[in-house]
């Protein structure tokens, strides 16, 4: 199994929703990553779990929480969001978390949730 | 601060057109550097890479890219491009802080 899969593919949801996003791979990896990504805009860096621990947090509102559950799953809760929040958010996982010349970094992205926030 | 710059926002080529985007890097520190295609409507996947060893490394579908560390550059080339290349390309850098930081991308559209 070489995917990233992420559910839904499509979320529509009010500013007073708490709703979550599901990401899961099966690969092994032990770093998993959330990005958010605008139209025709780069994705942008949000969090990076490594061995099911919090490295990264690019400074994300607390709207957006993150959780870990196991190495497989990746969740992000979503509450109290904005418009502005409505974006294609992608969930990538590689070996591992840090540089190196073995290919550990390389991403694996998943097809992405599309949320909408009405 | 330090950041991914690719040139070309869009560029538009016949078939068999010879390409080159542009990708340059900001960081003076060791880096690992990539390229990531997006074809319309699928995910984004690897190109390819570069760690160490050669400069000039070769990824899927005929590309190849070249790094030039006196230039903080890596820029991703195809002697002759397909219809099918139509996509947008993202040139991305890992730097020491393990932190993976992508270009705004350059979207291309090949004229069959």
């Amino acid at each position: 199994d070489t995917e990233v899969t992420q559910t839904p593919k499509h979320l529509v949801m009010g500013m007073t929703n708490k709703k979550s996003l599901k990401c899961e791979q099966h690969m092994g990896h032990r770093a998993m990553y959330w990005y958010k990504q605008k139209a025709k805009k780069p994705p942008e860096l949000m969090f990076v779990y490594s061995y099911e621990k919090l490295s990264i947090n690019e400074s994300v509102p607390s709207r957006f929480s993150p959780e870990c559950p196991n190495s497989s799953l990746l969740n992000l809760h979503l509450h109290a969001l904005q418009p502005e929040d409505s974006a294609l958010y992608l969930c990538a996982s590689s070996q591992r978390l840090g540089q190196g010349i073995s290919g550990a970094n390389v991403l694996t992205f998943g097809a992405g949730s599309r949320l909408t926030v009405l | 601060a330090q950041s991914v710059s690719q040139h070309n926002h869009h560029v538009i080529l016949s078939e068999a057109a010879s390409l080159e985007l542009g990708c340059n890097y900001s960081y003076g520190g060791t880096v690992n550097l990539f390229w990531y295609v997006q074809y319309p409507g699928q995910h984004l996947q690897l190109l390819l890479k570069y760690f160490s060893g050669d400069p000039l490394v070769k990824g899927i579908k005929g590309f190849e890219a070249e790094f030039i560390k006196s230039k903080f550059s890596f820029n991703l080339r195809k002697p002759s491009v397909q219809w099918s290349d139509t996509a947008e390309y993202f040139c991305a850098v890992t730097r020491r802080d393990d932190k993976i930081i992508f270009g705004k991308g350059t979207r291309l559209h090949i004229l069959p």
